[in-house]
């Protein structure tokens, strides 16, 4: 596609359920970025694909979130048990081969835990 | 540890003065910087970026500059329009972590008419 697809572009879930979010990158690029913003702050880093393979998972708060990318394009970000404070932007990025290369960001999914 | 901080939270100029938005760094091996610039609802957006071997780089209207000195980094919006009032954030990438960006809390333009 023309750019980085995120969705749902909004999701509202219950304390404690389940949610996947989706990033579908711009085609052909290689590398994928997750990132989390909360409200007033800067993206959080959370993870970054190099092909299938998560080359950096260092951002992940625990282990309640988890992250694929089982053919090199499409990514889900998964979140088990989710608390309140797990509210936020979670935003997807794409580029092609190093980030210098170019680094676009998709317009995020709202996570909202009620 | 590492962090990327903003000097002001918030940017107030009259419409065609020049801006200037400035972001201090934490670690001096970040060999890579980008500002980028967010509107409501949207994910940032690319503006320019600056590797660490330069000091100046100029855009279309957009200044960085690099002082590796007292590790800061600053951002020149010439001749300022409405369109440029969003949050801008800057951020720096280690060379020891190929594919993280660190971002800094962001500082909010207002553009006056």
């Amino acid at each position: 596609g023309a750019g980085v697809s995120q969705t749902p572009s909004n999701k509202v879930t219950e304390k404690g359920k389940y949610v996947e979010l989706r990033c579908d990158p711009i085609s052909g690029h290689t590398a994928l970025y997750w990132y989390r913003q909360s409200l007033g702050q800067g993206p959080e880093f959370l993870i970054y694909f190099q092909g299938t393979g998560a080359a950096d998972d260092s951002g992940l708060p625990n282990d309640r979130f988890f992250a694929v990318r089982p053919e090199g394009s499409v990514s889900t970000l998964k979140i088990q048990r989710t608390e309140r404070g797990d509210s936020a932007v979670y935003l997807c990025a794409s580029s092609l081969g190093p980030l210098e290369n170019g680094y676009t960001f998709g317009s995020g999914t709202r996570l909202t835990v009620v | 540890g590492e962090s990327v901080g903003l000097h002001l939270p918030t940017l107030s100029v009259q419409e065609g003065d020049n801006s200037i938005i400035n972001c201090a760094y934490s670690n001096s091996a970040s060999d890579y910087f980008i500002w980028y610039k967010q509107e409501s609802g949207k994910g940032p957006q690319f503006i320019i970026d600056i590797r660490s071997n330069m000091d100046k780089r100029q855009g279309q209207r957009v200044t960085v500059l690099l002082n590796k000195t007292v590790k800061h980094l600053s951002l020149q919006i010439a001749a300022t329009q409405p369109g440029d009032s969003a949050v801008y954030f800057c951020a720096e990438k280690n060379p020891s972590n190929t594919g993280k960006l660190i971002f800094g809390q962001g500082t909010t333009l207002q553009v006056k008419p």
